[in-house]
């Protein structure tokens, strides 16, 4: 059974860079599209973004400028950095599995981790 | 962007009734690609329907989905205590978005 879990730190300064970790566990990370998915009382489930550890990364068009992915299909982790943190940012981040087919639904969730930002 | 409106906010109903509950989106797009998801308290929310009307993997049958174009609905026939929660749809034709999300509560 795949799980994901998110880890990184749960305060951020403002300006700062955020850097989150997911590691999957009882699957592999070569296939699906890996995905950031965060959650606020202002913006409610907003998609950050995927990637695919070939297909490559697609962004949410408003985050885009300060998004990063990654993938490390040996360690069976994926990655997010978010710049330039502000108040905005300070959310419950997931880390989520969708379909391999490019247009599926999110299957598989991590618990979440909450940022906040602040200085 | 495909905005998704939900209707209603809440929904107050007793265990044992049924609860319909609303998706709008801003522009049409296939139905292939709504899910809805269930969310409770402290956690992170669980696939319930995709493709506007397929069950995912272990959801009850008293969960079901239909619509197309614009307007999609997700039914739930009758309420078990454990259904009370907040439920969002979400499309993926067109990047990906959201609903605000539809709070079922006990009557």
């Amino acid at each position: 059974q795949v799980q994901l879990q998110e880890s990184g730190p749960g305060l951020v300064k403002p300006s700062e860079t955020l850097s989150l970790t997911c590691t999957v566990s009882g699957g592999s990370t070569k296939s699906y599209y890996w995905t950031w998915i965060r959650q606020s009382a202002g913006l409610g489930l907003q998609w950050i973004g995927r990637i695919h550890s070939t297909r490559g990364a697609n962004y949410n068009p408003y985050l885009k400028s300060r998004v990063t992915m990654s993938v490390d299909t040996s360690n069976s982790q994926f990655s997010l950095k978010l710049n330039s943190m502000t108040a905005v940012d300070t959310a419950v981040y997931f880390c989520v599995r969708e379909g391999s087919s490019g247009k599926d639904a999110f299957d598989i969730w991590g618990q979440g981790t909450m940022v906040s930002v602040s200085s | 962007e495909i905005v998704l409106t939900q209707s209603p906010g809440t929904l107050s109903l007793s265990p044992g009734e049924r609860a319909t509950l609303s998706c709008r989106a801003s522009q049409s797009f296939s139905s292939s690609y709504l899910a809805w998801y269930q969310q409770k308290p402290g956690q992170a929310p669980r696939l319930l329907i995709y493709a506007a009307s397929i069950r995912a993997a272990g959801i009850p049958d008293r969960f079901s989905g239909s619509g197309s174009g614009t307007d999609f609905t997700l039914t739930i026939s009758r309420l078990e205590p454990e259904d009370f929660a907040v439920y969002y749809c979400q499309q993926y034709d067109t990047s990906r978005t959201f609903g605000q999300g539809t709070k079922v509560e006990i009557k």
